[in-house]
């Protein structure tokens, strides 16, 4: 069965900390999305990934083929980051994460 | 990229009443895809939208409860048919199509069912 595994649940930072949420996935699935969610419900592609590393901004992704592992990386963190990350992994028909709430705080 | 838009962008309805919630895409697209996400939920996969012929639904959703349209490669519906409180959610479009690098989603349609 493919699963897509996120940790943390919750994440609460301090402004201007380093930030990394964590996503795991099962044999099968071959590219992971990062998207992020607003409390008004709208989603956001961030990252779609099939190896190595994307940059945008202040956010970062990584992936690890061998070990199914991804990573989001935020620097700097500001307020306005707070919201919902989600880690979907597959390229079409996804297969969502939990998701991670994160609370930036002035 | 691709932009894309829902509507109603939200709605309350009564228990046993339908609603049509429209997704339009700016530009053609391959891949229309309609998800659900329940109050503390993550999202879930209803079904592929496919143009010209039948939606492809995924195991736990029907085609007489969740009716979909697509007419053309730009324009989707969805309905909810014989609303229940339990289909109290936030119902998503999205596209994905070659040259697309990633998927796109709409905003959103957030329904209450009373």
């Amino acid at each position: 069965k493919n699963e897509v595994e996120q940790s943390p649940q919750n994440l609460t930072a301090q402004e201007g900390e380093f930030i990394t949420i964590n996503c795991s996935y099962s044999v099968g699935i071959s590219a992971l999305h990062w998207l992020q969610q607003h409390p008004g419900g709208g989603i956001v592609s961030l990252f779609m990934l099939s190896s190595g590393k994307k940059k945008h901004g202040r956010l970062i992704a990584t992936i690890n083929i061998q070990e199914k592992h991804s990573s989001l990386h935020i620097t700097a963190s500001h307020p306005r980051d707070s919201a919902v990350y989600i880690c979907a992994g597959g390229y079409n028909k996804l297969i969502f994460g939990a998701g991670t709430r994160l609370a930036v705080h002035p | 990229s691709a932009v894309i838009s829902q509507k109603p962008s939200r709605d309350i309805c009564q228990r046993g009443t339908s609603l049509t919630i429209q997704c339009q895409v700016d530009s053609q697209v391959t891949m229309m895809f309609w998800y659900r996400q329940q109050p503390g939920q993550s999202l879930t996969l209803i079904a592929t939208a496919n143009q010209g012929s039948e939606a492809t639904y995924e195991s736990g959703f029907v085609i007489d409860k969740f009716p979909i349209s697509r007419p053309n490669l730009t324009f989707s519906t969805l309905t909810v048919s014989n609303m229940s409180p339990e289909d109290s959610s936030i119902y998503l479009c999205s596209v994905a199509s070659r040259g697309l690098e990633t998927q796109y989603f709409g905003p959103g349609t957030r329904l209450l069912v009373l």
